[in-house]
C-alpha cells in the first residue's frame, strides 16, 4: 500500500494546532498503521501506533485517529519541540512509510 | 531503558561488501522481532528487513533481496545485516529498531543509526 502524507510542509506558530494526513492506496487492516516524530539529526520516535494509541511516554497533545484509507494526526498546541518531520508507517504487511510532512515554525 | 547501537557503517566503493551490527540491551533481546530501517540523505524511510525471534523467519524489502542478508545472535543481544553488491542507491543512514507486537510491526525503539557511503 503507497501512504501519501499531506501537506508537505506545515507552517504553524506555537500554540497552534497541527492537522497531518496520511491517506493509503488500499486499505489498512486492522488499523496497522503508526506515526513517527524525527528531528534533525536523530532517529525517528514512535508516536502513535494502532492509528490510535499513543506509544509509551508521549504526550496527551498527541492523537492518531482515522481508518480504512484516511488517518490523522492531530497535535494540539504546538510546543517549540514539536516542529519535526512526522512519518506515517503501515505495517502488518511489508512496512511502508509515508513520504512525510515536516512542520516548521511560521 | 532499551539501547540500540549500530555500527560498521563507513564508505564502500560499489560492487563491495559491508556488514552491519546492532547491539542491543535493556530489554529480552531473543523474544522481540528486530528489524534494519534506511534513509537516503535527506529522504525519507525505507524499511530493509525484519527477523522474527525464536523461528529466525526473515522479510526483505525487494530493493535488498538477494543482496542483504539479515541474522542475530541472542546469545550476543545482537542484529546483523551482512549487505552485498552495494550500489549507490544503497547510501543511506541504517537504523537498527526493535519491532512491536508482530512481526512485521510498528518500530518502537531505534538506534541512532549509521552511515552507509556507496562511492567510488
Amino acid at each position: 500500500s503507497v501512504l501519501t502524507q499531506s501537506p508537505g510542509t506545515l507552517s504553524l506558530s506555537p500554540g497552534e494546532r497541527a492537522t497531518l494526513s496520511c491517506r493509503a492506496s488500499q486499505s489498512i487492516n486492522n488499523n496497522l498503521l503508526a506515526w513517527y516524530q524525527q528531528k534533525p539529526g536523530q532517529a525517528p520516535r514512535l508516536l502513535i501506533y494502532a492509528a490510535s494509541s499513543r506509544a509509551t511516554g508521549i504526550s496527551d497533545r498527541f492523537s492518531g485517529s482515522g481508518s480504512g484509507t484516511d488517518f490523522i494526526l492531530t497535535i494540539t498546541r504546538l510546543e517549540p519541540e514539536d516542529f519535526a518531520v512526522y512519518y506515517c508507517q503501515q505495517y502488518g504487511a511489508p512496512p511502508t512509510f509515508g513520504q512525510g510532512t515536516k512542520v516548521e515554525i511560521k | 531503558e532499551v539501547l540500540l547501537l549500530e555500527s560498521g557503517g563507513g564508505l564502500v566503493q560499489p560492487g563491495g561488501s559491508l556488514r552491519l551490527s546492532c547491539a542491543a540491551s535493556g530489554f529480552a533481546f531473543w523474544n522481540y522481532p528486530m528489524a534494519w530501517v534506511r534513509q537516503a540523505p535527506g529522504k525519507g524511510l525505507e524499511w530493509v528487513s525484519t527477523m522474527s525471534a525464536q523461528t529466525r523467519k526473515t522479510h526483505y524489502a525487494d530493493s535488498v533481496k538477494g543482496r542483504f542478508t539479515i541474522s542475530r545472535d541472542d546469545s550476543e543481544d545482537t542484529l546483523f545485516l551482512q549487505m552485498n553488491n552495494l550500489g549507490d542507491e544503497d547510501t543511506a543512514i541504517y537504523f537498527c529498531a526493535k519491532v512491536g507486537q508482530m512481526i512485521l510491526g510498528y518500530f518502537d525503539s531505534w538506534g541512532q543509526g549509521t552511515l552507509v557511503t556507496v562511492s567510488s
